[in-house]
């Protein structure tokens, strides 16, 4: 079955402090894509970061980056230098499938609660 | 270019009320999601499109939950009878390369729905 955990309800970090939220998965394909979500309290589905399954080196974007470590089948975003507009809810969503698979749909984690103190 | 757009944005009902909801996605994009998400949970697919065919509905509750897709463009969600458990966030995404696993879903605002 196709998983993704996230143990993490609640987080606090302060501004300007780095702060990693873990993501593991479980999955059985070779082909799959992990991401990272952020939901403000307006609630739209902000994308982030995007990590391929055979992708060799870390995404980043800006301030944001994956570790991901496959053997331990883990993707946790790590935010750089937090900003009080970081404060959120964060996703992590798996997709799995090939190029042509009419199937791939994201299913994500459970999430985690950021709150950046100033 | 223009993101997914959803209304209505709020709905308040009352039980055993019917309701609707439209999505329409990014210009291109072939496939199409509804997603659930009950407070304080991720989000659950209640049904994938691609073009205007139903590529997986598994977990929509058929006996009250239906959605199409005409013409492969817009779609609409309707829930009838709504029941307390209903009351939820539900988001549409859009895909513009089908199932490919490295492709982001792009989600509209959402409608929040309460059912009293």
């Amino acid at each position: 079955a196709q998983k993704i955990t996230q143990t993490q309800p609640g987080m606090f970090v302060q501004e300007k402090e780095a702060v990693t939220l873990d993501c593991t998965y479980d999955t059985s394909d070779q082909s799959y894509g992990l991401f990272w979500y952020k939901q403000p309290s307006s609630g739209e589905m902000i994308f982030l970061i995007y990590q391929g399954s055979y992708d060799e080196q870390n995404a980043t974007e800006g301030r944001y980056s994956l570790n991901f470590q496959k053997a331990r089948k883990s993707a946790n975003l790590v935010i750089s230098a937090s900003q009080l507009g970081d404060s959120a809810m964060y996703f992590c969503a798996m997709r799995v499938g090939s190029l042509y698979n009419q199937g791939g749909k994201l299913i994500f984690g459970q999430g985690t609660e950021l709150s950046v103190k100033p | 270019e223009a993101g997914v757009a959803q209304s209505p944005r709020y709905k308040i009902i009352e039980k055993r009320q019917s309701v609707a909801f439209w999505c329409n996605p990014i210009s291109g994009h072939a496939t199409l999601y509804w997603y659930q998400q009950i407070l304080g949970q991720g989000p659950k697919l209640l049904i994938q499109f691609q073009n205007n065919g139903v590529v997986d509905d598994s977990q929509l509750p058929k006996d009250r939950f239906s959605a199409e897709r005409l013409k492969g463009v817009d779609s609409t969600l309707k829930i009838q009878p709504a029941k307390l458990e209903d009351s939820a966030v539900y988001l549409c995404a859009s895909s513009g390369r089908g199932g490919a696993y490295n492709s982001p879903l792009h989600f509209g605002n959402g409608t929040r729905l309460t059912v009293t």
